[in-house]
């Protein structure tokens, strides 16, 4: 139980265009989903907060504007990247905190997908 | 404040030896520390997760100690297998504020 699943895995991209990344939890719902971005060999950076149905809360120094998050629903989440440039380039990373849950505070990540933009 | 404090960075331990990685903290909010493995190329996966209310908390060959007043909390891997190879984070969070707070990471190695 408790997977999450994300799509695509790996995207390559040219400087300029923007990209689509889908985090679903496939056997539970999920009230509050996470975005993650991580550089190799470096730990897990929060970038924001998705909640169903409501605006996405923004760590301090992540751009609203460049990194777009919609939670249409309680098994999906999505993160845009427009406008892509190669500093954007990362492993981005979900997470997805079940609706009802043993310790409420419980997080299950996706597999990440890798972003390279050309 | 919100730091969590991870050593050590990486780690080589023998196949069958004990493998421990430690934690610290500032934040006396936090009541939820969990460890997660990452193995190169995926996502995290929660390993064991331990609330402040115990000391000591085992599941299989993984063990949280936990030390409330001196703010730490570490991770031991018993009898290590060379699949135990992977990037080990602590985390720790506060009640009714979901957000987790990671520490930086260990890499370790598990050799025959």
């Amino acid at each position: 139980g408790a997977v999450v699943s994300q799509h695509p895995s790996w995207v390559i991209c040219k400087s300029g265009t923007s990209v689509k990344i889908e985090c679903r939890s496939l056997d539970f719902q999920a009230t509050t989903m996470f975005w993650y971005r991580q550089f190799p060999k470096q730990s897990l950076m929060l970038m924001a907060t998705s909640n169903e149905g409501s605006k996405a809360t923004y760590e301090q120094g992540v751009e609203k504007d460049k990194f777009l998050i919609n939670h249409a629903s309680l098994t999906l989440s999505t993160l845009t990247v427009t406008s892509a440039h190669p500093e954007d380039s990362s492993f981005y990373i979900c997470s997805a905190r079940p609706l009802t849950s043993g310790g409420q505070e419980t997080q299950y990540f996706g597999p990440g997908t890798r972003l390279l933009v050309l | 404040q919100q730091q969590v404090k991870q050593s050590p960075q990486s780690l080589i331990v023998q196949k069958g030896g004990i493998s421990i990685i430690n934690c610290a903290y500032e934040n006396t909010a936090f009541d939820y520390f969990p460890w997660y493995q990452q193995f190169p190329g995926k996502g995290p996966a929660l390993l064991i997760a331990i609330r402040p209310d115990v000391s000591e908390k085992k599941e299989g060959r993984f063990t949280i100690s936990f030390n409330k007043s001196a703010k730490q909390f570490s991770l031991h891997i018993m009898d290590s297998q060379p699949g135990d190879s992977a990037t080990y984070f602590c985390a720790a969070s506060m009640g009714g504020n979901e957000k987790l707070t990671f520490g930086t990471g260990t890499r370790l190695t598990i050799i025959p």
